[in-house]
């Protein structure tokens, strides 16, 4: 079965960093793009960022670009996002999702909470 | 804001049907493959719908998909209580090189 388990979550202060992993499972990591996901409290869906299977290819959110780096390590079926000069509304479930196709987020992983506070 | 559009409610009682509508903000849907999503708080958002009328094994055939002119519309029918969620559209636009989502619209099951 495909698992993909996020961690890394956790309570920043606003300009701080914080590191996501996405473990992945249960197919060929390194034939399928990857993306994050989130989910600020009571909004909706929003994407973030986008990397292709080999790494050659990589999208961000306006809302994240510069400060966010999304990599990926196929040898240890592992996605990351690098999140630096956090912000308030940065505050959200982080889930990363699987891309079937070109345009279809397949499978879900259940989300880490990051939260931004002072 | 979004560039998907979405109500952000429907209801129906049990065993009812409901469609959820998502159009396209910029320019004809026609030329993009819309997904569906069925979304709990706290748990992983599902694929239920995909390449606008595509259903993944294990979704039942009282979810549909269709597309036509300006927007994307989500059918369930047999209603129950356990439909009750959030449900989004999204898709990959190729224009924009980003993912896209719309706002969201919370299904109640009276």
């Amino acid at each position: 079965d495909v698992q993909l388990v996020e961690s890394g979550g956790g309570l920043v202060k606003p300009g701080g960093s914080l590191r996501l992993s996405c473990a992945a499972s249960g197919f060929t990591f390194s034939s399928y793009s990857m993306n994050w996901v989130r989910q600020a409290p009571g909004k909706g869906l929003e994407w973030v960022s986008s990397i292709s299977s080999s790494s050659s290819y990589i999208y961000y959110a306006d809302s994240v670009k510069g400060r966010f780096t999304i990599s990926r390590d196929n040898a240890k079926n592992s996605l990351y996002l690098q999140m630096n000069s956090l912000r308030a509304e940065d505050t959200a479930v982080y889930y990363c999702a699987r891309v079937m196709g070109g345009t279809t987020f397949d499978y879900w992983g259940q989300g880490t909470l990051v939260t931004v506070s002072s | 804001q979004s560039v998907l559009t979405q109500p952000p409610s429907v209801s129906a009682a049990p065993g009812q049907k409901v469609t959820i509508s998502c159009s396209r903000s910029s320019s004809n849907i026609g030329n993009i493959y819309v997904s569906w999503y069925q979304h709990l708080p706290g748990t992983a958002p599902k694929l239920l719908i995909y390449e606008n009328d595509k259903r993944p094994s294990g979704i039942p055939d009282r979810f549909s998909g269709s597309k036509s002119g300006t927007s994307a519309t989500l059918g369930i029918t047999g209603l129950q209580t356990g439909d009750e969620a959030d449900y989004y559209c999204g898709t990959w636009d190729s224009s924009l090189s980003a993912g896209v989502f719309g706002g969201g619209t919370k299904l109640t099951v009276l």
